[in-house]
């Protein structure tokens, strides 16, 4: 499709429990990039993929988060155990390069909620 | 780590006044990307700037990204309600050819009618 595809839209957690939050990138785009962002502004880059790649990670708490992008399926950020600074805005973007002029094309966003 | 400062933070203005926000850095970037962001919603790009000293329109925005490729602006004039919005400056950076977009923390932007 033309949009990058993000579920669920909102996401609600006690402390302790997983998430899962998947998207489904522009056919034809090659990298997939995660961010997670906190009070409404400030944009935290997690993880890139290349197709099912990871190509940059430099941005992931190793502890409880991880991530995919297996081939034909929806690429997925996961986080266990969750702890309330979790809670954040979590998008999803896709390009067909790392720094494409064209920029990245993001989906709308998952609300994660940590109760 | 190359970091993007923007300001101001927030801005509330009056439908049809000027406003300017900027986008500072010590770290020289490949190119500039400025997004704009609406409640509910990602990022959407409206420029890109590539060219030390680079000027672009955009109806009333006018974007700018300096000479020594580290600050950029962002002017609109007569502002709408329309252009209410999160302004985010994104930079591509010149080390390690393949990092990922770096991201200011925004300009909240509120025009009142």
């Amino acid at each position: 499709g033309e949009e990058v595809a993000q579920t669920p839209k909102h996401l609600v957690r006690g402390e302790g429990q997983k998430a899962k939050l998947y998207c489904a990138p522009i056919k034809g785009h090659s990298y997939v990039f995660w961010y997670q962002q906190v009070l409404k502004n400030e944009f935290k880059f997690l993880i890139s993929f290349q197709n099912e790649n990871v190509f940059d990670e430099t941005g992931m708490p190793k502890e409880r988060f991880s991530a995919k992008c297996l081939p034909n399926s929806p690429c997925s950020l996961e986080i266990q155990a969750t702890k309330l600074e979790d809670s954040a805005v979590y998008f999803c973007a896709s390009s067909q390069r790392t720094r494409p002029r064209g920029g990245y094309t993001f989906g709308s966003g998952t609300r994660l909620t940590v109760v | 780590t190359q970091l993007l400062e923007q300001s101001p933070q927030f801005l509330s203005i009056q439908e049809g006044e000027n406003l300017t926000v900027y986008c500072n850095s010590s770290s020289v970037f490949s190119s500039l990307q400025w997004y704009r962001q609406e409640p509910g919603e990602g990022p959407v790009l409206l420029v890109t700037v590539v060219t030390g000293g680079e000027v672009k329109k955009l109806k009333r925005l006018t974007f700018q990204f300096g000479d020594a490729r580290k600050d950029s602006s962002l002017h609109i004039t007569a502002a709408q309600p329309g252009d209410t919005g999160l302004y985010l400056c994104a930079g591509a950076g010149w080390v390690g050819g393949n990092t990922p977009l770096v991201f200011g923390k925004g300009t909240r932007l509120s025009v009142i009618a």
